[in-house]
């Protein structure tokens, strides 16, 4: 099972762009990058999903270079809205498990 | 409207009480999971269903059970033998098919305290 190393938190000024990359030194052949933004009390919100290169959707980015070994969130001009935890999961599925697992995830404070 | 919900929103337990955390989704998916989330940390699968009458041990079961004899519902009991039971639940659904990891849809959670 990948492990990822996120850092712990970031903050960003409102307006400005924000990369938040993820480390996955041990991702598997079939595994996918998945990324997760969850808010206090409530349950994560799936944001967006890539095997390689460039996956755009109307939220963010997540760009992955060609090893694998890493990604990096990119959410565009942030508000205050976008303060957050934001979980980065290696994994794929597998007849008979689901194995994604989150772990302390990224704890983005968006500043006015 | 489409959903997967989970109630109660906040639960009180008695040490030594078995207690049930309810979770529905109308959203037509086979697979549904249950995870634990202490303050401050990620979450940790505590089982999962990809079908009806059929579940799987994540990776903290003990103290837990499941039951999914019908698609909509995933109902988990937290028994007196979990021995720190106290903690936010979270239910989630998914297709549950492909090979790309399920997009998995969140309930509201259930936050149970142990008195």
């Amino acid at each position: 099972l990948a492990k990822t190393t996120q850092p712990i938190s970031m903050d960003s000024y409102e307006g400005q762009e924000v990369n938040i990359t993820c480390s996955h030194n041990n991702i598997a052949t079939n595994d996918y990058i998945t990324w997760y933004q969850q808010f206090p009390s409530q349950g994560p919100r799936f944001i967006i999903q890539g095997y390689k290169t460039k996956v755009t959707n109307e939220v963010a980015s997540l760009f992955i270079p060609a090893d694998r070994k890493s990604s990096t969130l990119s959410l565009p001009r942030v508000s205050l809205s976008d303060t957050a935890v934001y979980y980065c999961l290696v994994g794929g599925y597998q007849t008979g498990a689901n194995n994604l697992f989150f772990g302390t995830g990224t704890r983005l404070t968006v500043i006015p | 409207d489409g959903g997967i919900t989970q109630s109660p929103k906040y639960l009180f337990r008695k040490e030594g009480q078995n207690v049930t955390l309810s979770c529905e989704q109308n959203l037509n998916h086979d697979a549904m999971y249950w995870y634990r989330q202490d303050p401050g940390q990620g979450l940790r699968l505590i089982y999962y269903s990809q079908i009806v009458n059929d579940f799987q041990k994540g990776d903290i079961a003990e103290g837990y059970s499941v039951s999914r004899e019908k698609k909509e519902s995933f109902p988990l009991t937290v028994t007196s033998a979990q021995k720190n039971p106290t903690a936010f639940y979270l239910c989630a659904s998914g297709i549950g098919q492909g090979a790309a990891p399920d997009t998995q849809y969140f309930g509201p959670g259930t936050r149970l305290t142990v008195l």
